[in-house]
């Protein structure tokens, strides 16, 4: 089944600076790959996703890109902000065409002011 | 995206016996996902709640533990079932409207 490896599992920056955080993924059948910002005691909120036909994806000061061919995809946020702390997950689907997904360990972002 | 409510928002039971989790989507969804998410850790995918058929489960999840309906394309539940303290964890369901969302989850408790 799908695997999908997460990195850094904790990032601290200082406000200001940009963060970045990847992920691999095993399967090359995956082709939905959103990203989710949780904070403490909340749900996971979608911040952006990209499918496999899109190489990157940008919302403000998001963004996502995408390589098919080394199966992995990367989250940047720009110029970070202390309400960017949180935890996020990157995810895959399990299957071509579903949204079924598997996720990340999750990354523990920490933006210092 | 499409508003998801869940009941309870939380909840502690005794060991051996069942909860079900309620699910509510505001708009009309093919397919619902149930998740589990263990304290501090990431989220694993329960089953896929599908309209008109039986669920579906993925690995390590069976049917007689965790009964799902899906009596229309709105709403969705979850059971917990014969729970022991293992169980302990959240409960969140999702839909794909505009993106992958997910509802407020219920925090389960087995005491």
């Amino acid at each position: 089944g799908e695997n999908v490896e997460q990195h850094p599992s904790t990032l601290s920056v200082q406000e200001g600076d940009s963060a970045v955080i990847k992920c691999t993924y095993s399967d090359s059948a995956s082709n939905y790959f959103p990203w989710y910002k949780q904070e403490l005691g909340k749900r996971p909120q979608l911040i952006i996703d990209i499918r496999s036909n899109v190489g990157e994806k940008k919302d403000q000061r998001i963004a996502v890109t995408l390589n098919k061919t080394a199966k992995h995809f990367s989250l940047h946020i720009t110029e970070t902000q202390p309400e960017d702390s949180a935890v996020y997950f990157c995810a895959a689907s399990i299957r071509a065409g579903s949204y079924q997904l598997t996720f990340g360990k999750g990354t523990k972002l920490s933006v210092i002011p | 995206s499409a508003v998801i409510s869940q009941k309870p928002s939380r909840d502690i039971c005794q060991r051996g016996t069942s909860l079900t989790i309620q699910c509510q989507v505001d708009s009309q969804v093919t397919m619902m996902f149930w998740y589990r998410q263990q304290p501090g850790q990431s989220l694993t995918l329960i089953a896929t709640a599908n309209q008109g058929s039986e669920a579906t489960y993925e690995s390590g999840f069976v049917i007689d533990k965790f009964p799902i309906s899906r009596p229309n394309l709105t709403f969705s539940t979850l059971t917990v079932s014969n729970m022991s303290p293992e169980d302990s964890s959240i409960y969140l369901c999702s839909a794909y409207t505009k993106g992958l969302t997910f509802g407020s989850g219920t925090r389960l408790t087995v005491v």
